[in-house]
């Protein structure tokens, strides 16, 4: 069954430091999507992505962060200098849906990265 | 702002009983509504999508519901088993196309 991976699977930065997680969607989907999740709370939304271009962005998603489909089968997430406050667990999505009756909007999760900034 | 509420927060019952689980939301715009399990330390799965024009989707064991004029769903999970234990979760799509989660309900379920 296709599903979505993510790497690396864990993370360790520096304060400030630039990291970029990478993610394959399922390889027909055209909807992307990068959530959070802090330790212990609840998932969050960052961003949704459709024809290369960002659809949605929650205010999470400020300027130190950035989405990119480089190729045909990659979605990355940059955070461009990290904070403490950036750890988190980060989850890759992908749905089929199109805007149209006949797609599903059914996200289908990755396994997550997990980033520690210290 | 849209927000995701679901009580309990946590559960515990014994195996084979049914239960449900209750998701609300403050704004009735919404394009759809998914149900999601979550193990500890892993992704998420997804059970069930309602779209907004739907009253219900069933899943084998899984039943869910939504009342879109109320802003409400349900989870009704029928035979309950030791492997639904897990975390499970519910998100609306908004007319917006943000995506809101609740904190989710955590379930345990006693052998």
């Amino acid at each position: 069954e296709p599903e979505v991976t993510q790497t690396p699977s864990h993370q360790v930065t520096q304060m400030g430091q630039e990291v970029i997680l990478r993610c394959v969607p399922i390889s027909n989907h055209l909807y992307f999507y990068w959530y959070r999740q802090i330790l212990g709370q609840k998932v969050e939304f960052l961003v949704s992505f459709y024809n290369n271009e960002i659809s949605e962005k929650s205010e999470i998603f400020d300027d130190q962060f950035s989405v990119e489909r480089p190729d045909g089968s990659n979605f990355t997430l940059k955070i461009r200098s990290t904070k403490l406050e950036d750890s988190a667990m980060y989850f890759c999505a992908s749905s089929e849906w199109s805007g149209t009756q006949t797609s599903t909007d059914t996200q289908y999760f990755g396994p997550g990265t997990r980033l520690t900034v210290l | 702002k849209q927000e995701v509420t679901q009580i309990p927060a946590a559960l515990s019952v014994p195996e084979g009983e049914n239960l449900v689980l209750n998701c609300s939301f403050t704004d009735s715009a919404i394009y759809n509504l998914q149900w999601f399990r979550q193990d500890p330390g892993k992704g998420l799965t997804s059970l069930l999508l309602i779209q907004s024009s739907q009253r219900e989707q069933t899943s084998g064991r899984l039943n869910a519901s939504l009342d879109k004029s109320s802003g409400r769903s349900t989870l009704y999970i029928a035979a309950s088993q030791p492997g639904d234990s897990a975390t499970y979760l519910c998100a609306v799509r908004n007319r917006d196309d943000k995506i809101i989660f609740g904190k989710g309900t955590r379930l345990h379920i006693l052998p």
